[in-house]
């Protein structure tokens, strides 16, 4: 089975600063997909990024971009320039030919103002 | 932009009842999920379903729960009988045949009581 680990439960970031999410995942695969998804107060599941694992290229959405290092099975998100809309609880997915998530535990990310 | 909706938003219900907890995929998608997460804890797989049967299910899912799709358009999840740790937030999600991304469904707060 994979496993998704996400080391850190909470981060705090200045508004306007640079906070970097870290996940790290254990999986047999050579072809797989990984995910960013924030999970606001409302509880709500919001896709942020995807990586295809065959993709050298690092994924970006606007401030959220990911640091891929498939070697070393590592995928962090960095969100840039963070608002206070970013607060939330930040998971990262892994998807293989099953096609079903595997979550880690969650980031908790709080901005302060 | 077509999505997920789930009925009810939030269902309280007593120790020993059923429930059914309601979806309605994007159109044309074939693929479908329920996941389940527990307050303060991570997203957890329960099943998937494609082609009107069960492709894959979690060791949670075990007799008591169960999926249908009675029509085109509705994915249901039936808790038999309901117990105190079913309490959860429920997310339903959907995805195409040829893409691995999939859309989360606002998701249904089960209370059980």
């Amino acid at each position: 089975a994979q496993t998704v680990t996400q080391s850190q439960p909470e981060m705090s970031v200045q508004e306007a600063e640079t906070v970097t999410l870290s996940c790290t995942y254990d999986t047999s695969e050579s072809d797989y997909y990984l995910f960013w998804y924030k999970q606001p107060p409302s509880r709500q599941m919001i896709l942020v990024i995807r990586q295809e694992a065959y993709k050298q290229q690092n994924a970006t959405e606007n401030r959220f971009s990911v640091n891929f290092q498939k070697a070393a099975k590592s995928f962090s998100l960095k969100i840039s320039d963070s608002q206070l809309g970013d607060a939330a609880m930040y998971f990262c997915a892994y998807s293989s030919n099953d096609y079903k998530l595997s979550f880690g535990a969650g980031t908790t990310v709080t901005v302060r103002a | 932009e077509p999505e997920v909706t789930q009925t009810p938003s939030h269902q309280v219900t007593q120790m020993g009842q059923e429930v059914i907890l309601r979806c309605v995929p994007i159109s044309n998608h074939l693929y479908f999920y329920w996941y389940r997460q527990i307050l303060g804890q991570k997203v957890e797989f329960l099943v998937s379903f494609y082609n009107n049967e069960i492709s894959e299910k979690s060791e949670i899912f075990d007799d008591q729960f169960s999926v249908e799709r009675p029509d085109g358009s509705n994915f249901t999840l039936k808790i038999r009988s309901t117990k105190l740790e079913d309490s959860a937030m429920y997310f339903c999600a959907s995805t195409k045949s040829d893409s691995y991304e999939q859309y989360f469904g606002p998701g249904t707060r089960l209370t059980v009581t």
